[in-house]
């Protein structure tokens, strides 16, 4: 059975601190996609990133950049320099070898104080 | 542009009431999900489809009902089985379940159904 582990149910931070959201996941597959979701106070869950289990090279996106390690089997998600717009609840998916059915993290709010 | 259309974004029920949350998407998905939020909760699946007229039970389906007479659409009924329906739902769809690539979901906005 596929599990995602999200041990950081809540993170608090001052703007412009550094911080890493942590993801731990079980699968049996060798080939499998991992997600990571934001969800703002607003409700609607955005896609920010998508790793294929054969990719393990580390991606940065502007403030924010991703950690692929499968022999720890993470996938940890970092924001630098944070700020006020990054407060939301986060969540690391994991998909099976056709990619398209979820097992979701129970997410992990962020909230960034000024 | 495509996406996911969620109705009512609010919606209240009166104890003993049967409501219907519509989901409609125009991205030509074939896979499409309900899911259950519980404040400071993650995602509980209920119904998901993979194609027209078929839908699966998931997690925590009872209480619930859907139906997949088209492509587009997908409601959710909640009945008055369902004994805590105050949450947050939130429809999904995905290219293919049985398909291949790992495009993942794309999510409506949400509807926040309270009992009063």
């Amino acid at each position: 059975a596929q599990k995602v582990t999200q041990a950081q149910t809540e993170i608090s931070v001052v703007e412009k601190e550094d911080v890493t959201l942590d993801c731990v996941y079980e699968t049996r597959d060798t080939t499998y996609y991992l997600f990571w979701y934001k969800q703002p106070p607003s409700g609607e869950l955005v896609f920010l990133i998508r790793r294929n289990s054969f990719d393990e090279q580390n991606e940065i996106s502007g403030r924010y950049s991703w950690n692929f390690q499968k022999s720890t089997s993470s996938f940890n998600f970092t924001i630098t320099a944070s700020q006020v717009v990054d407060s939301a609840v986060y969540f690391c998916a994991l998909g099976d070898n056709a990619g398209n059915m979820l097992t979701f993290g129970g997410g992990t709010r962020l909230m960034v104080k000024p | 542009d495509g996406g996911i259309t969620q109705s009512p974004k609010y919606l209240f029920r009166k104890e003993g009431q049967n409501v219907t949350l519509s989901c409609e998407q125009n991205l030509n998905h074939d896979a499409m999900y309900w899911y259950r939020q519980d404040p400071g909760q993650g995602l509980r699946l209920i119904y998901y489809s993979q194609i027209v007229n078929d839908f699966q039970k998931g997690d925590i389906a009872e209480g619930y009902s859907v139906s997949r007479e088209k492509k587009e659409s997908f409601p959710l009924t909640v009945t008055s089985a369902q004994k805590n329906p105050t949450a947050f739902y939130l429809c999904a769809s995905s290219i293919s379940l049985l398909g291949t690539g790992g495009y993942g979901y794309t999510f409506g906005s949400g509807t926040r159904l309270t009992v009063v």
